[in-house]
């Protein structure tokens, strides 16, 4: 009965690669959100979607781009990974509606080690 | 974007004592929201204010809306050792050209409990 999951957990690869998180909800939310958690644990959204539309897109290099195949499910595709993208990676999520009902959902984390 | 300034930063308290923790903004928001990450999951909701001037409690947790919208606290009492996490604020402002609003995080406040 997971609200939000992400797949993998774990993710170590070397430079240069691409590589992908998926996320799912199942809580019938509207939007989806990635967030990045640096070292000092610091959490930036990097993108947000509605209903397949790219609503908010951050200063986030283009290397980044999220996929959303239907409203349940946003993944995230890393190309040409570099050393500082290696942070922990959360997928959340939120209803649409009055700002009332934004309350965000969180997944538990992707670690991305970039070797 | 809107800035959160979360303090203290870190805080090492007994167990058994009261803990207040507080965002200040120079920017209004529309809601508040506080959450707590334990090590390896993901940020998890605890309390969520809507209106200025609000105080709302979940347990042994208080949490209020600043009168002016630029501020909140959390207060906890009697902690626990299971208290022990990051404690992040977290509030909605509307972004004009996304026509969207978007959630800005504080920087968290590292919580440690001595049995």
């Amino acid at each position: 009965d997971t609200a939000v999951s992400q797949t993998p957990k774990y993710l170590v690869t070397q430079m240069g690669n691409d590589k992908s998180i998926k996320c799912e909800q199942n809580l019938g939310h509207d939007t989806m959100y990635w967030y990045k958690q640096d070292s000092k644990k610091f959490l930036k959204i990097m993108f947000s979607y509605n209903n397949k539309e790219l609503i908010i897109n951050e200063t986030v290099p283009n290397r980044f781009s999220p996929k959303s195949p239907d409203k349940a499910h946003l993944n995230l595709h890393i190309n040409s990974l570099e050393l500082g993208d290696s942070a922990v990676y959360f997928c959340a999520s939120s209803p649409r509606g009055g700002v009332e009902r934004r309350e965000q959902f969180f997944g538990p984390g992707t670690r991305l080690t970039v070797l | 974007g809107q800035q959160l300034n979360q303090s203290p930063q870190s805080m090492f308290i007994q167990e058994g004592e009261d803990v207040s923790m507080n965002c200040t903004s120079s920017s209004i928001f529309n809601t508040w929201l506080w959450y707590k990450q334990d090590p390896g999951e993901g940020p998890v909701l605890l309390i969520a204010l809507y209106k200025a001037g609000e105080l709302t409690s979940n347990g042994r947790l208080t949490a209020q809306f600043g009168i002016t919208r630029k501020d909140s606290f959390l207060n906890i009492s009697a902690s626990i050792p299971s208290d022990v996490g990051i404690y992040f604020c977290a509030g909605h402002y509307f972004v004009a050209g996304a026509g969207s609003y978007q959630l800005t995080f504080g920087k968290g406040t590292k919580l440690s409990v001595i049995p």
